[in-house]
């Protein structure tokens, strides 16, 4: 079993839509969730960043963690044709991850189509 | 002013060859790392430097050796280049040594061993 599981998608959404993006994990030293975007051929970028359980918000977007379930979500409000990418959840244990230090573990990804 | 930058974007070479990819950043950050991100798109890290000194050495083979010259710059050298070794390779820093902040990536370098 791989230490985050991230939902594959890919999901296709018409512009407007709600999305909803999910990792699990099974690592309960994780402390520091991120999510990042990537553009096809760039490299990824730092989208959300929240420590500890609780929720986030930035703009359109909303970041979830839930320790007790091991559980992040990343939903996009009022989605638009520029925000298909690929989203990628990571995470790190920070200082409580010993010899890991800032390792960040990835999910899989998961593949963001947003259609006019 | 490109926050990571790395060099060369592509590079295509033959099997048994040697190549190095460079990495510089210019936040100030103290932690860089080399990602190695395969064809389904899985970032897996290879190695982190914390000014200068090796943190992280995930099992890779010792055909990857990494090198810091200070803490803004760090280099990833393989030697005898094999087909498994096709895939994009990305540096990043942080500003700590837990990436408590995140990480800053760099955009990338796509390696195609022919």
């Amino acid at each position: 079993q791989k230490e985050v599981e991230q939902d594959p998608g890919p999901l296709s959404v018409p512009e407007g839509a709600i999305v909803s993006l999910n990792c699990t994990y099974s690592n309960s030293a994780f402390q520091y969730f991120m999510w990042y975007r990537q553009y096809s051929r760039k490299g990824p970028e730092l989208l959300m960043y929240t420590y500890s359980s609780g929720n986030k918000e930035d703009g359109r977007f909303t970041a979830q963690v839930d320790k007790s379930s091991k559980y992040i979500s990343l939903f996009i409000r009022d989605s638009q044709p520029s925000d298909s990418a690929t989203y990628l959840c990571a995470m790190s244990g920070g200082n409580a991850g010993g010899t890991s230090y800032g390792k960040l573990t990835f999910g899989q990804g998961t593949i963001l189509t947003v259609h006019p | 002013d490109t926050a990571v930058s790395q060099t060369p974007k592509y590079l295509v070479t033959q099997m048994g060859n040697d190549k190095s990819i460079k990495c510089e950043q210019n936040l100030g950050h103290d932690t860089m790392y080399w990602y190695k991100q395969d064809s389904k798109k899985f970032l897996k890290i290879m190695f982190s430097y914390n000014n200068k000194e090796l943190i992280i050495n995930e099992t890779v083979p010792n055909r990857f050796s990494p090198k810091s010259p200070d803490k803004a710059h760090l280099n990833l050298h393989i030697n005898s280049l094999e087909l498994g070794d096709s895939a994009v390779y990305f540096c990043a820093s942080s500003q700590d040594l837990w990436g408590a902040y995140g990480y800053t990536f760099g955009s990338g370098t796509r390696l195609t061993v022919v």
